[in-house]
């Protein structure tokens, strides 16, 4: 079975400054997706940015980029300019292609420090 | 972008009694439904999967006669647990997705806190 681990409960970090947040996960095949998703205080999921494990490039969406390792089976967020907005829970995700559901880690809260 | 609805957004209901929730994809068909819960300060547990017109597939441990899902049409999903205890007491989501593409990206609703007393 797939497995993500997020080894970070909680994280924080000055406003403007860059904060990496860790993922983990373990699996066997070769085609699947990777994520991170936001969940605010209002609980509402919102995806934060997707990565295709054949895709060899990082994925990017403006201040938010990951640093995909796939023989390390390693998937880390990289938030630039932090801003107080950004303070949420972070959950890395896993999609194995064709099987529909997503296995989430445990989670980084991060907090931003004004 | 795709939004998906749920209602009630929060409900508190006695022990014993049956609480439902619907959850609606309101500018999309929703192919597959997936209700999950979460506990305080964890992470998302998938309960089951509903595909339209057929019978839910409930993940392993989830007690398909308390938790009901029905997934009758392309936007409605609702889940209805019966004979509420205070455990049951958690925070539930609902996402929809459709298409049969390798990947399907899942659209959250915005949950449901059920408090049992």
């Amino acid at each position: 079975a797939q497995t993500v681990t997020q080894s970070q409960p909680e994280m924080s970090v000055q406003e403007a400054e860059t904060v990496t947040l860790s993922c983990t996960y373990d699996t066997s095949e070769s085609d699947y997706y990777l994520f991170w998703y936001k969940q605010p205080p209002s609980r509402q999921m919102i995806l934060v940015i997707r990565q295709e494990a054949y895709k060899q490039q990082n994925a990017t969406e403006n201040r938010f980029s990951v640093n995909f390792q796939k023989a390390a089976k390693s998937f880390s967020l990289k938030i630039s300019d932090s801003q107080l907005g950004d303070a949420a829970m972070y959950f890395c995700a896993y999609y194995r292609s064709g099987n529909e559901k997503l296995t989430f880690g445990t989670g980084t809260r991060l907090t931003i420090i004004p | 972008g795709a939004v998906v609805s749920q209602h009630p957004s929060w409900v508190i209901c006695k022990s014993g009694t049956s609480v439902k929730i619907e959850c609606r994809s309101l500018d999309f068909q929703a192919t597959t439904m997936f209700w999950y819960r979460q506990f305080p300060k964890q992470s998302l547990m998938l309960m089951a999967t509903s595909n339209e017109g057929s019978k839910a597939t409930y993940e392993q441990g989830v007690e398909k006669d308390k938790f009901l899902i029905n997934h009758a049409s392309l936007t409605l999903s609702t889940l209805t647990v019966t004979s509420a205890h205070p455990e049951d007491s958690s925070f539930y989501i609902c996402s929809a997705s459709s298409g049969l593409a390798s990947y399907n990206e899942q659209f959250f609703g915005p949950g449901t806190r059920l408090t049992v007393l």
